[in-house]
């Protein structure tokens, strides 16, 4: 099984900020990861898919980068609608795994 | 613009069994795997397992021998039946449609509680 770590598992953060959140694979997945954002109360949204490349509608202040076992989640210029928690996610072999979570709070 | 609809109990009591459905609105029903996550209350997403139109499944292997996931594509639904709940069960449950890798819709979640 491969796990996935997250960090940080929290960071507070201002508007305007760089935002840079990591996630480290515990055996090399290509470019098999992929970002959601998960705001309170709502289900998880695809923000970047194979590592690098924006879904569809995802404002272009996310990107991502990576490959192998280590990736990296940055959001230029955060703006308040980010406060959400972020998830990675491997799908390079089953049992299908995601991160632990980072939750951005917006000060 | 495929929608992902799901229903079912909210609250069962311990031994019981879990038991849940999604409908596929406005899409391809072949051609993907469809899913099952779940989120315990404050905590991260955990992957339950999948099944294809053609009924082969997916499962995780802490959940396994509990676990049934069926389809039915007469009515483009698929279920999710977990037996035996504890109160470790307890989640938000989502269905997720899961194709080239990404699962890219989602249904908008069922709370389960268990609880004597």
């Amino acid at each position: 099984e491969i796990v996935l770590t997250q960090s940080p598992d929290f960071q507070s953060v201002t508007p305007k900020e760089k935002v840079t959140i990591t996630c480290r694979a515990s055996q090399s997945i290509g470019k098999n990861l992929h970002w959601y954002q998960q705001k309170p109360d709502q289900s998880p949204k695809l923000l970047i898919k194979y590592a690098s490349q924006p879904f569809s509608g995802v404002p272009s202040r996310f990107s991502g980068s990576g490959s192998g076992t280590d990736f990296t989640l940055t959001i230029n210029s955060l703006e308040a609608e980010d406060a959400a928690t972020y998830y990675c996610h491997q799908s390079s072999s089953l049992p299908r795994s995601f991160g632990q979570g980072t939750k951005l709070d917006i000060k | 613009q495929e929608q992902l609809q799901q229903w079912g109990a909210g609250l069962l009591k311990p031994s019981e069994t879990l038991s849940l459905t999604c409908a596929v609105y406005g899409g391809s029903f072949s051609g993907y795997f469809w899913s099952w996550i779940r989120q315990p209350p404050g905590k991260g997403l955990e992957w339950i397992g999948e099944i294809n139109r053609s009924g082969s499944t997916n499962y995780n292997p802490s959940l396994k021998s509990r676990l049934t996931i069926s389809v039915d594509t007469s009515k483009s639904q698929f279920s999710l039946k977990l037996s035996s709940v504890t109160a470790a069960d307890t989640a938000v449950y989502y269905c997720a449609r899961f194709g080239n890798h990404i699962m890219d819709v989602w249904g908008k979640g069922t709370t389960v509680t268990v609880s004597s």
